[in-house]
């Protein structure tokens, strides 16, 4: 099983709504990532989890906060997003950071976030 | 400020020629540059690697060509095809974080 699997596909909330996307890797990857991807702009990284801890923080809002409840599973939970927060939001797996292993990250779908 | 360029943002080849998609980086503490491509709708998906301490990599129809010195490296797909017909992202690795470059939409035609 080489795939990350992200739900829900689409998504849209309102300012005050609280919502969770969810990535789900079972390769026994122990390094899993947050992007955020507006159109026609490549994607930028926003957490990166290591080992089930977050190790990188790319100073992103705390109205994101990510989670890592175990090795197969990252959630990034959502609350009082504006709408310059819409994008494509893309979750991705590798086998560990640093070194050779790192390098080939797989990418989920992503989930289509639009706030209104 | 970006690290990583694609100065060209399209491409378009013909069916069984070669395409040459470009990058520049700025960053020389760079250590891993990949090429993903993606299709509407989907994520990233890898393509090919090189370290920094090689010049070249090769895989089937994809070579990585990397300039240290220029801060160049370019991918070349030979013979194109239709399915290739995809948006081209370079990346760059340093400290456990990947950073894409700007993206070149490539086209294939028959």
């Amino acid at each position: 099983d080489t795939e990350v699997t992200q739900t829900p596909k689409h998504l849209v909330m309102g300012m005050t709504n609280k919502k969770s996307l969810k990535c789900e890797q079972h390769m026994g990857h122990r390094a899993m990532y947050w992007y955020k991807q507006k159109a026609k702009k490549p994607p930028e990284l926003m957490f990166v989890y290591s080992y089930e801890k977050l190790s990188i923080n790319e100073s992103v809002p705390s109205r994101f906060s990510p989670e890592c409840p175990n090795s197969s599973l990252l959630n990034l939970h959502l609350h009082a997003l504006q709408p310059e927060d819409s994008a494509l939001y893309l979750c991705a797996s590798s086998q560990a950071p640093g070194g050779a292993a790192y390098n080939e990250q797989f990418f989920g779908p992503g989930t289509r976030l639009t706030v209104l | 400020d970006q690290q990583v360029k694609q100065n060209s943002p399209s491409l378009s080849v013909q069916e069984g020629r070669i395409s040459i998609l470009n990058c520049d980086y700025t960053n020389s503490m760079f250590d891993y540059f990949l090429w993903y491509k993606k299709y509407p709708a989907e994520g990233p998906t890898f393509l090919i690697s090189i370290s920094s301490i090689k010049d070249k990599n090769e895989d089937g129809r994809f070579t990585v060509f990397l300039n240290k010195s220029a801060k160049h490296l370019s991918l070349h797909i030979v013979p194109s095809q239709p399915g290739d017909s995809a948006v081209y992202f370079c990346a760059a690795i340093i400290t456990d974080k990947l950073i894409f470059g700007t993206g070149t939409r490539l086209q294939v035609f028959p």
